[in-house]
């Protein structure tokens, strides 16, 4: 079975400042990655994923993250945040080829920017 | 191109009525999943369907959940008998591909029971 493991439940962090948010896994399979970010009282929205290829990924809001398989992590950074980055964040595996396809997520880490 | 609905956003039953969400997938998608978001946890798997199919219930407590995803309309979850412990945020998510792809996310609707 595979599980998710997001060590730190809250972040606080000063405005452009750097910040590192933390994810483990555990899978006896390959993986599909994913950050998610949800804001107060909305849906979650897709930050990143990684699928195969290239083990620093991209996202959206000048958000990357890295995969490390042999350290089974998925690490979230950012080089300087911004107040508007204030949310929860949460980190996701599916199984590499899965016919399901369900999410298996993190307890989430609550990030919080300060000015 | 609308994203994923989902109504009511904001659900309160009391003890013993029963909840419907609904969930109305992105255009195209055809895979609908279901998860629930407890105070000071994650999102857990509830439940997977397809089109007038039900995929993978495995994350759906034995009784009182049901869930279905006709031909036409939108996907339901429903709980029969609810109780306070019922409490959490529902979210559903669409993907357009069976499978380890993307989902995109609804709103969610916060079920309350007093």
């Amino acid at each position: 079975a595979q599980s998710v493991t997001q060590l730190d439940s809250q972040v606080p962090v000063f405005e452009e400042a750097p910040v590192e948010l933390r994810c483990n896994y555990s899978s006896s399979v390959s993986v599909y990655l994913f950050w998610y970010v949800q804001y107060p009282n909305q849906g979650l929205q897709l930050l990143l994923k990684y699928l195969s290829g290239s083990t620093l990924v991209k996202g959206i809001n000048g958000f990357e993250a890295e995969f490390n398989k042999s350290q089974t992590s998925f690490h979230l950074r950012k080089p300087s945040v911004h107040i508007s980055d204030t949310a929860e964040y949460f980190c996701a595996v599916t199984l590499y080829g899965g016919s399901q396809g369900n999410l298996i997520f993190g307890k989430g880490t609550k990030l919080s920017v300060k000015p | 191109n609308a994203g994923v609905m989902q109504n009511p956003r904001h659900l309160v039953r009391r003890r013993g009525q029963e909840a419907r969400l609904r969930c109305s997938p992105m255009k195209g998608h055809s895979h609908v999943y279901w998860y629930r978001q407890l105070p000071e946890e994650g999102l857990k798997f509830m439940v997977y369907l397809q089109k007038e199919n039900i995929i993978d219930e495995s994350g759906m407590p034995k009784e009182r959940f049901s869930a279905e995803f006709p031909k036409e309309g939108p996907s339901i979850l429903r709980i029969q008998q609810v109780v306070r412990g019922d409490s959490a945020a529902y979210f559903c998510a669409s993907s357009p591909v069976r499978g380890g792809g993307e989902q995109y996310f609804g709103p969610g609707t916060r079920l309350t029971v007093t």
